[in-house]
């Protein structure tokens, strides 16, 4: 069975501060996704990053996906109230084609 | 374009009822997904449907949960008889074939409660 772990599970954190979230597992993937959820609306589909070492950029949101593609995290520079969610990740392929593994989630809360 | 829409928005049936949930994936979407969020927990994989065809339903909780796909267009996903357990979040996801098949995308989910 494929797990991920994602952490912190919960961050509370003033505007402007730099923050990461980290996604591991023991196992091999070949993507790996970041969603952000607000409430009552499902994941909204973040970035996929698929190479070992890859590293993309979306505004002041990084995001690099492990060398052996078994782990990834998020860098959210200079963070604003509009960051505020709930963040996942989720890995593809691997030894299941097509479903996604879960992390349980970061809720983030950034305060002005 | 028009996204994955799921309906109803929100259940509340009673044990032993039956409930049917539907999802509408984007138009040209051979993929198609459920997910399962129950309280605390994370999302869960239930089945993904290519086109018509089941290609895993390694999720599937038990034989309570029937899904289908006819067509290969919209799915239903029906919970006979319904128990306390399956109340949760029911996402459907969609997403194209070959190499974009991990870009899944999201319906707003059903809520279903089972008192």
């Amino acid at each position: 069975t494929q797990l991920l772990e994602q952490s912190p599970q919960f961050l509370s954190i003033q505007e402007g501060e730099n923050l990461t979230v980290y996604c591991n597992s023991s196992s091999v993937f070949s993507s790996l996704q970041w969603y952000r959820q607000e409430p009552g609306e499902g994941p909204v589909l973040l970035v996929t990053v698929v190479t070992g070492g890859e590293v993309k950029k979306l505004k002041r949101l990084t995001f690099q996906f492990g060398d052996a593609r078994k782990d990834s995290s998020l860098h959210i520079t200079a963070a604003q109230p509009g960051d505020t969610g709930l963040y996942l990740c989720a890995g593809g392929g691997g030894t299941s084609y097509g479903k996604l593994t879960f992390g349980q989630g970061t809720i983030l809360t950034v305060h002005p | 374009e028009a996204g994955v829409t799921q309906f109803p928005s929100h259940s509340v049936i009673e044990k032993g009822q039956t409930v049917t949930l539907r999802c509408d994936p984007i138009s040209g979407h051979d993929n198609l997904y459920w997910y399962r969020r129950v309280m605390g927990k994370e999302i869960k994989f239930l089945l993904h449907f290519v086109k018509e065809s089941k290609q895993d339903e390694s999720g599937m909780p038990n034989n309570r949960f029937l899904a289908e796909r006819t067509g290969g267009t919209y799915s239903t996903l029906k919970v006979q008889p319904a128990e306390l357990e399956d109340s949760g979040v029911y996402f459907c996801a969609s997403s194209l074939g070959g190499t974009f098949t991990y870009e899944q995308y999201f319906g707003p989910g059903t809520r279903l409660t089972v008192t």
